[in-house]
């Protein structure tokens, strides 16, 4: 079974339209991590975000932020006035103890201007 | 400081041919992963080293692959006897821990675009 799960493989938008990237995961730790990381056309991999499962605040970082909420094993990212430079392969993961990360199968956004 | 370096940055090579991937981790991270993405494709999870303990294998997609991490720090993915469908980038990740158990972010090479013929 998928661990991490981002059902949206591809969204376009229109320049300054807020957009969220879904992402749902699934673990039997009561301690985790999760991440979001960026891929741009150049194709390295960015670090966006890691959160621990014990913290549910939602996090804002500019134009950026994050809902995570244990009740529905979510960890979604929305993205506010999307800008071109956006444009990118999302990819959110999980991190178990001891364990490998699980990334989800992204999402290709694409932001039109 | 310096981040995770591979190389080369690009192979082409002949269906058949064995191939060594190199990957220089961030220096003090005990972790390190190696990843393969085909094109337009997600994250496909080979194989990772943690600290000393024995490497976790579970997805190598053939007896082909193998990999070895000299003295906790650079690694080596081989794949021998190449196939077509082995083209792709081929990622390479290192991580600190947390708190003794749980790893960091993970750092991401630039990776190494492999092609066969």
């Amino acid at each position: 079974a998928q661990k991490v799960t981002q059902a949206q493989t591809e969204i376009s938008v229109v320049e300054k339209e807020d957009v969220t990237l879904d992402c749902v995961y699934e673990t039997r730790d009561t301690t985790y991590y999760l991440f979001w990381y960026k891929q741009p056309p150049s194709g390295e991999l960015v670090f966006l975000i890691r959160r621990n499962s014990f913290d549910e605040q939602n996090e804002i970082s500019g134009r950026y932020s994050w809902n995570f909420q244990k009740s529905t094993s979510s960890f979604n990212f929305t993205i506010t006035a999307s800008q071109v430079v956006d444009s990118a392969v999302y990819f959110c993961a999980l991190s178990e103890a001891g364990n490998q990360f699980y990334f989800g199968t992204g999402t290709s956004l694409t932001v039109i201007p | 400081g310096a981040g995770v370096s591979q190389s080369p940055s690009n192979k082409v090579t002949e269906k058949g041919k064995d191939v060594e991937l190199r990957c220089d981790p961030i220096s003090g991270h005990t972790a390190l992963y190696w990843y393969r993405q085909s094109l337009g494709q997600g994250l496909e999870f080979l194989i990772y080293f943690q600290g000393n303990s024995a490497p976790d294998k579970s997805g190598l997609p053939s007896d082909r692959f193998s990999a070895e991490r000299t003295g906790g720090s650079v690694s080596t993915l081989t794949i021998q006897r190449t196939q077509q469908e082995d083209s792709a980038v081929y990622l390479c990740a290192s991580s600190s821990l947390s708190g003794g158990l749980y790893y960091n972010e993970q750092f991401f090479g630039p990776g190494t675009r492999l092609t066969v013929l």
